[in-house]
């Protein structure tokens, strides 16, 4: 299948700062690509959609200005958490769709392996 | 908002087959189902997808009704590794076809 890679995979940082997270699709393009969040012992809440060249579309009760969210290209998405807060701590998760049927059969999405913010 | 519900938690013997129930009794014509695992700290893993017919591959089946209300996800032979969150998701076939997770189902297979 599709590989979906993310960097960092771990990051701790002040309050007050940024964070930037990168999401590749290694052997496929990917136009849209989601952005998720999970909690500790809860499931995956989608937090945005991205489409290569488009601004994002976030879901309701995401901050567009606090989650900023880049598709430069087909292969990478990134989401930067601006002014990061405690209450930012989580694992964040991307994932992305391979639209040329190569690697998928029908609108899979296939995910990376998250990146564990832990913000002081 | 997801549209299925399944069970919190269900243990499984090694060596039994596993099967995991899910609801999804709004689903529309034209929305598939998808199951997909997670294990620990670690990114989704697609399992199988169907619309209206069971389905079969390498990892597991999935048996629709034929109401499409309901699926179970049948793992034949359980090991140790097959310990994940399962979930069940109804895609919406919107124009970015997002997927909206449920709350899963925790696996725990029991030696």
């Amino acid at each position: 299948g599709a590989v979906v890679s993310q960097h960092p995979s771990r990051v701790i940082c002040k309050s007050g700062t940024s964070v930037k997270i990168e999401c590749r699709s290694l052997d496929f393009q990917a136009t849209t690509m989601f952005w998720y969040r999970q909690f500790p012992k809860q499931s995956l809440m989608l937090m945005a959609t991205s489409n290569e060249g488009s601004k994002a579309t976030y879901e309701q009760g995401v901050e567009k200005d606090k989650f900023l969210i880049n598709h430069a290209s087909l292969t990478l998405s990134t989401l930067t958490v601006t002014s990061a807060h405690p209450e930012d701590s989580s694992f964040y998760i991307c994932s992305a769709r391979d639209l040329s049927g190569r690697t998928t059969t029908y609108n899979e999405q296939f995910f990376g392996p998250g990146t564990r913010l832990t913000v002081l | 908002d997801a549209k299925t519900t399944q069970p919190p938690s269900m243990d499984c013997a090694e060596g039994r087959a596993a099967n995991l129930p899910c609801n999804h009794s709004t689903i529309s014509g034209n929305e598939y189902v998808y199951w997909y695992r997670q294990i620990h700290s670690q990114g989704p893993q697609y399992i199988i997808h169907g619309l209206k017919n069971n389905e079969t591959n390498e990892m597991a089946s999935l048996i629709i009704t034929e109401d499409r209300k309901s699926s179970t996800l049948i793992l034949p032979h359980a090991t140790l590794r097959d310990t994940a969150v399962y979930y069940c998701i109804v895609r919406v076939p919107t124009t970015g076809n997002q997927f909206y997770f449920g709350t899963g189902t925790s696996l725990t297979v029991i030696p």
